[in-house]
């Protein structure tokens, strides 16, 4: 079964610190894995995507990693601001298949 | 033009109205999809239309009724919905690129059902 497991649910980091959010995948045949940022009640904003021969892609303050061999990827926020408060989704894609596996998401919570 | 856009951004109706939601892009996307998100909660797919035509149906219950007039919009009818249908409805659109449906979300409706 095709899967998708992030980690943690939820955190609380204080502005201006660092953190990394884990993604889990057991998705096969394997093509794209994305980061979506997602603000409460609005729709999902892509910030990495990632293919299966790359291993790192960055978007800013946002530094995305895949081990497609241990199926491992983590999205690093480094210096964090109040807006980056929101959920942070992990999206994995199949081959020429219109549906996506989506991870529960990590809600992060930036404070002042 | 690189987005796809929604409206209404909030809609509350009660159980016995019709309402619908509209999608439009404007970036030559032959595909576009509904989907449904509680709070907390990944999107769900529901619907899924190739070339103007419904590809997949999530086994969505009937009160939810999708059409796409055009490549570029695309319309879900509601009528008769309970309190539990009550969420934020995305919208999306791809392109396929790199053997992969590389999709777009709107900001989405947020949906009262009371």
């Amino acid at each position: 079964k095709n899967q998708v497991e992030q980690s943690p649910q939820s955190l609380i980091i204080l502005e201006g610190k660092n953190c990394t959010l884990q993604c889990n995948y057991t998705v096969s045949p394997f093509s794209n894995l994305r980061w979506y940022k997602q603000d409460t009640g609005r729709g999902p904003v892509s910030l990495t995507i990632m293919t299966f021969s790359e291993n790192t892609k960055s978007n800013g303050r946002y530094t995305a990693t895949l081990d497609a061999d241990t199926k491992q990827s983590s999205l690093h926020i480094t210096a964090s601001q109040l807006s980056d408060s929101a959920s942070y989704i992990c999206v994995v894609s199949i081959s020429n298949d219109y549906k996506l596996s989506f991870g529960a998401g990590t809600t992060v919570t930036v404070r002042a | 033009d690189t987005e796809v856009t929604q409206t209404p951004k909030h809609l509350v109706m009660g159980m016995t109205n019709k309402k619908s939601l509209k999608c439009e892009q404007h970036m030559g996307h032959r595909a576009m999809y509904w989907y449904k998100q509680k709070a907390k909660k990944p999107p769900e797919l529901m619907f899924v239309y190739s070339y103007e035509k419904l590809s997949i149906n999530e086994s969505v219950p009937s009160r939810f009724s999708p059409e796409c007039p055009n490549s570029s919009l695309l319309n879900l009818h509601l009528h008769a919905l309970q309190p539990e249908d009550s969420a934020l409805y995305l919208c999306a659109s791809s392109i396929y690129r790199d053997n992969n449906y590389e999709q777009y979300f709107g900001p989405g409706t947020r949906l009262t059902v009371t």
